[in-house]
Parts: structure tokens; C-alpha cells; sequence
């Protein structure tokens, strides 16, 4: 069974510009939720999507989007870009069934490393 | 509201001694509890977790935690480490059904020979 996959693994941006980040969960994973690992602040929470919806959102700035797809995947974006947003961008996909406790196993991909300069 | 203190930023230990990783935790709900370990540009594993049943949670490679609600504490414990524990501990909490987990700051756990 494939784990969670996230594209690129590593990519270099300037200031101002914007980046999209993707992660196709583990297949049969219904939700995925996005975390910023940086040095400083640790491992933050963004948001999390079910069915398509986000279902909770972290305390971030307007500047950081996502989405789902019908088929589980899910992109990130992050527009006008600042020297503080690089990090290693985390996806985790879990096995939530709609209105249901979940497991509570998130499984995570290795990452997406990004550098704003 | 919910968070973790990770109280160590880092521990070293020699090969084949025992490991103590602490953790302490706030939650305004019945919590659940984990440990994660992230090796070097990997994500994050599950270790084990703790969600209202037993105590005493064994996980993974020989590890195992405690969850101690007097204390709000859920401290990582091996009996005897290997060089390939060396990588950064993960103690989290959330509310049962929400992915909104609240990580702490981790622990760098250094094995030497």
C-alpha cells in the first residue's frame, strides 16, 4: 500500500511569488491535513479537509489556501510568499469517516521543503 | 483549549540505557495523546497512542508511555536504546475526532555508543 505522497520535495521561491504544494493521501484515506514544521515555531496545524470541505483551519493568514479533490487529493497554496514562510510543509492523510471518532493516526508524507529567498 | 510541554529539548543517552522522554499536557476535553518520531528529512511515525482505554500504552520498537491524569503527564519510556532511536520525539494532543493536533516542541533523542 502506497504512503503519502507530496510533490515536489523541495523547491526555491522568491519573495512575493506564490506555490502550490500537493499530497495524494494513502488510497481509502478520506481526510488530509496540511502542518508548517519550521525551526522556531515547530510543528503547526493549517487546515484539514473531508469530502472536499475544510473541516478545521489553523491560525494562519488568508495567504495560505487549500483544497480537495473528488478523489481525496489535496493542494496547498501559498501566495505573496515571505522570507518567514519557509519550511517543511507536512501533509497527513487519516482513515475519519464522515461523523465518526477518527483513529486518530495521522500518517504522515516526508514533506515538501520550501525556501523563500 | 489544548497543548503539550515537551520539558526536555533534548536528551542523550548511552546505547543500551534506558530512555525517558516527558511530556506534559493541558487539555480542556477528555484528551488523546501521542508520541510521533520524525527521523532526519522523513515525516512523522506513529509511535503509539492514548485514547481513554488502557493506561499503559506499549507501541513500537520497545516503547511504551504512561498516561497519568493526576499528574498530566504522558511520558515516553524504553528500557534500553539503540542507535537507530536517535531522531526527534513528538508528544501531541487532541480532541478525539478532531485532526486539529496540538504538537509540542519535540525532543532530539541522541544515541551514543
Amino acid at each position: 500500500k502506497a504512503g503519502v505522497t507530496q510533490t515536489p520535495r523541495y523547491l526555491i521561491k522568491t519573495r512575493g511569488q506564490q506555490v502550490t504544494l500537493s499530497c495524494s493521501p494513502i488510497s481509502g484515506h478520506r481526510s488530509v491535513s496540511w502542518y508548517q514544521q519550521t525551526p522556531g515555531q515547530g510543528l503547526q496545524f493549517l487546515f484539514e479537509y473531508f469530502s472536499e470541505t475544510q473541516r478545521n483551519k489553523g491560525n494562519f493568514p488568508g495567504r495560505f489556501s487549500g483544497r480537495q479533490f473528488s478523489n481525496s487529493r489535496s493542494e496547498m497554496n501559498v501566495s505573496t510568499l515571505e522570507l518567514g514562510d519557509s519550511a517543511l510543509y507536512l501533509c497527513a492523510s487519516t482513515r475519519k469517516t464522515s461523523g465518526a471518532a477518527d483513529t486518530g493516526e495521522l500518517f504522515f508524507g516526508e514533506g515538501s521543503r520550501l525556501t523563500v529567498l | 483549549a489544548q497543548s503539550v510541554t515537551q520539558l526536555d529539548s533534548h536528551v542523550s543517552v548511552s546505547e543500551g540505557t534506558p530512555v525517558l522522554l516527558r511530556c506534559n499536557y493541558s487539555s480542556s476535553y477528555s484528551p488523546s495523546l501521542f508520541w510521533y518520531v520524525q527521523h532526519p528529512n522523513k515525516g512523522l511515525q506513529l509511535l503509539l497512542k492514548y485514547t481513554s482505554a488502557a493506561t499503559l500504552v506499549k507501541g513500537i520498537n520497545g516503547f511504551e508511555a504512561e498516561f497519568k491524569k493526576s499528574e498530566t503527564s504522558f511520558h515516553l519510556t524504553k528500557p534500553s536504546a539503540h542507535m537507530s532511536d536517535a531522531a526527534e520525539y513528538f508528544c501531541v494532543v487532541s480532541r478525539l475526532g478532531n485532526n486539529d493536533m496540538r504538537f509540542g516542541a519535540g525532543t532530539r533523542l541522541t544515541v551514543k555508543p
